[in-house]
């Protein structure tokens, strides 16, 4: 088990351009999630894989949001023109059986200036 | 929709002791699971401890328990023997099914907890 790792850790941008991040997560993990967290907040909802199957999305991502699981495995996630209001940190989770738990990556924290 | 309600935004507690984080949660299922996650100033969410709904002990991990009382709703995590190491974010989460069996987590706004030497 090497975890869930995430890329890049920190990423700094201009309002906009265009960001991608990536999600590893657990090679035997077949659920992938998406949490967004800005500061004070817990971490909220964005959207779910299942295999390579993006099976749900929240209202809070956008039309400029869009991620991909191409094979099952890894996951990116894009954010087209971006706004100062996507500055958050990014989280990315894998779960697969018998855990109840997510297992969380260690984050991307966006800044757009 | 599912809420998490943690009440407590920052928590102060002298090492070696216990500490209660409160939790209450508002469902309508008959079926859920509840979380809590510790995170550091790193920022890594990690896994601390799970209660099912249909669980009839309350579950403990180490120096971790929770306090589960269904019929209030509530699922107060107990950090006993605080060390120095445990300062950090604490969330409350539950899991919500969702569409596609998503079975996501919704969370609290979270407590900072600060052990002092």
């Amino acid at each position: 088990d090497t975890g869930v790792s995430q890329d890049p850790r920190h990423k700094i941008t201009k309002r906009g351009q265009n960001v991608t991040f990536r999600c590893d997560p657990i090679s035997e993990h077949n659920r992938l999630y998406w949490y967004r967290q800005t500061l004070g907040q817990g971490p909220e909802f964005l959207t779910y894989f299942q295999n390579e199957a993006q099976l749900e999305k929240s209202r809070l991502l956008s039309d400029r949001f869009s991620a991909e699981r191409p094979k099952g495995s890894f996951s990116t996630l894009e954010i087209q023109r971006t706004e100062q209001g996507d500055s958050a940190m990014y989280l990315c989770a894998s779960r697969g059986l018998p855990h109840n738990e997510q297992f969380f990556g260690p984050g991307t924290r966006l800044t757009v200036l | 929709a599912q809420k998490i309600t943690q009440t407590q935004p920052g928590m102060f507690v002298q090492e070696k002791e216990a500490v209660t984080l409160d939790c209450t949660y508002d469902t309508s299922d008959q079926s859920y699971g509840l979380f809590w996650y510790k995170q550091p100033s790193s920022g890594e969410m990690i896994f601390l401890i799970y209660q099912g709904s249909y669980d009839e002990q309350n579950a403990t991990e180490g120096r971790y328990s929770l306090n589960f009382q269904k019929a209030r709703k509530s699922a107060n995590l107990v950090i006993s023997a605080s060390q120095l190491g445990d300062s950090a974010m604490y969330f409350c989460a539950m899991r919500e099914r969702g569409r596609g069996g998503s079975e996501k987590l919704v969370f609290g706004k979270g407590t900072k907890l600060t052990v002092n030497p």
